[in-house]
């Protein structure tokens, strides 16, 4: 079956830093990427996807991720941490065939002023 | 204004209740789902419907029931077999499976 890991529960970078926050997958065939942000008590918030074509997607509020086959991963980043970024960021995988999402645990983006 | 609606935001169940969670959506899209978040966990579907008066259980469907005879809403209902209801329950659509889900802002339902 297919599954998601986030690399780390927490994680925690000073404002201005750059944000590196890691997602690996387990498929074989490449399937469709994404990264969800939530902030507390609320819905979920596409941030942005991979489905085909070029492998950096850029997203909303200046983040980016690149798809990167050989290593399974779909690492999201962001070259400047702004204190509005303190989220809880969800990486998606979507098989091709049954379009379902597997979801990662979550990784909970704390900014240090 | 196009979206999701979820209500009520909060929620409290008594033992031996059922509850209904409602979810409405105005985007003139074809599915909706029904997860279930629990902290530290990422999120686990319930029920998935891909249109109107059709609708497939997830992974984790036991104790929950779900209708859909509308295409704008996908009400879902936690019956007294689930044992373990305290979740943030997020309700999400799009144009068709194979589509990008757009979610709504959440109930918190809460066991008295």
């Amino acid at each position: 079956a297919q599954s998601v890991t986030q690399l780390g529960s927490h994680v925690s970078v000073s404002e201005g830093a750059l944000v590196l926050l890691r997602c690996n997958y387990s498929s074989s065939v490449p399937p469709y990427l994404f990264w969800y942000v939530q902030y507390p008590n609320q819905g979920l918030q596409l941030l942005l996807k991979y489905t085909t074509g070029a492998t950096l997607v850029k997203g909303i509020n200046g983040f980016e991720a690149e798809f990167k086959k050989s290593e399974t991963s779909f690492h999201l980043t962001k070259p400047s941490a702004h204190m509005s970024d303190a989220a809880e960021y969800f990486c998606a995988v979507s098989d091709r065939s049954n379009y379902q999402l597997i979801w990662g645990a979550g990784t909970k983006l704390i900014i240090k002023p | 204004d196009g979206g999701i609606t979820q209500s009520p935001k909060y929620l409290f169940r008594k033992e031996g209740q059922n509850v209904t969670l409602s979810c409405e959506q105005n985007l003139n899209h074809d599915a909706m789902y029904w997860y279930r978040q629990d902290p530290g966990q990422g999120l686990r579907l319930i029920y998935y419907s891909q249109i109107v008066n059709d609708f497939q259980k997830g992974d984790i469907a036991e104790g929950y029931s779900v209708s859909r005879e509308k295409k704008e809403s996908f009400p879902l209902t936690v019956t007294s077999a689930q044992k373990n209801p305290t979740a943030f329950y997020l309700c999400a659509s799009s144009m068709s499976l194979q589509e990008t889900q757009y979610f709504g802002p959440g109930t918190r339902l809460l066991v008295l």
